[in-house]
């Protein structure tokens, strides 16, 4: 199976910062990679397809890069709307696993 | 518009098994393959299983293989989740998502989760 990490596993960050998560697969996965943002008691919510697909409607400060086993999402001045979890989770193949999540909180 | 509508809240004893649906609209049922996701309180998410609608072709997690079924009844565009054997390790909350048809399969569109809790 594929191991998805994700670090941080959390962090505190002001509004305005700039904030870059990292997801690296345990083997190459081309640019199978999603990134998800997951509110509390909410359902998740794609943002970034095909490693650096922008979804429709997710603002431009949002963007995904990477490929073979290195990937990132970065969000380029966050906003309080921003503050969640964000998952990665690779769909080579099967199982289609997820990282651990990082909690992005407010400063 | 798209929806996933999942079946309700479902409390079970440990051994018990659990049938959860997830009834799609708005789109072509069998141009979308659909995966199960569950979240454990405080955890992350946690792939499943997977369905090719078009094909039938299914997959499921090292986790759950052999106590899960997923299936499809196109009649009404619904897809099923079924799980035997239940621990508490199986208390979650339990996503169908709709993969995208890009190349790399993403879940564009979830259900809105069903609590599934098992509990002697």
């Amino acid at each position: 199976d594929i191991q998805m990490t994700q670090s941080p596993s959390s962090l505190s960050a002001s509004v305005g910062d700039r904030v870059t998560i990292t997801c690296r697969a345990s083997r190459p996965i081309s640019i199978y990679l999603n990134w998800y943002q997951q509110k509390p008691g909410k359902v998740p919510k794609l943002l970034v397809s095909s490693a650096s697909n922008l979804q429709s409607g997710v603002p431009s400060r949002f963007s995904g890069g990477g490929s073979g086993t290195d990937f990132t999402l970065t969000i380029s001045s966050l906003q309080p709307e921003d503050f969640a979890t964000y998952f990665c989770q690779h769909s080579f193949t099967a199982p289609r696993t997820f990282g651990q999540g990082t909690r992005v909180d407010i400063k | 518009q798209i929806q996933l509508v999942q079946s309700e809240s479902e409390m079970r004893k440990p051994g018990a098994s659990v049938q959860v649906s997830c009834k799609a609209s708005g789109y072509s049922f069998t141009s979308h393959g659909i995966s199960w996701v569950r979240q454990a309180p405080g955890q992350g998410l946690e792939w499943l299983a997977w369905m090719s609608i078009y094909s039938g072709y299914k997959e499921y997690s090292d986790n759950v293989q052999g106590r899960a079924s997923i299936s499809a009844d196109t009649s009404t565009g619904t897809v099923y989740l079924e799980l035997r054997s239940l621990t508490s390790d199986d208390t979650a909350v339990y996503y169908c998502a709709r993969e995208e048809l890009g190349a790399t399969s993403a879940f564009d569109y979830w259900g809105q989760g069903t609590l599934v809790t098992v509990s002697s």
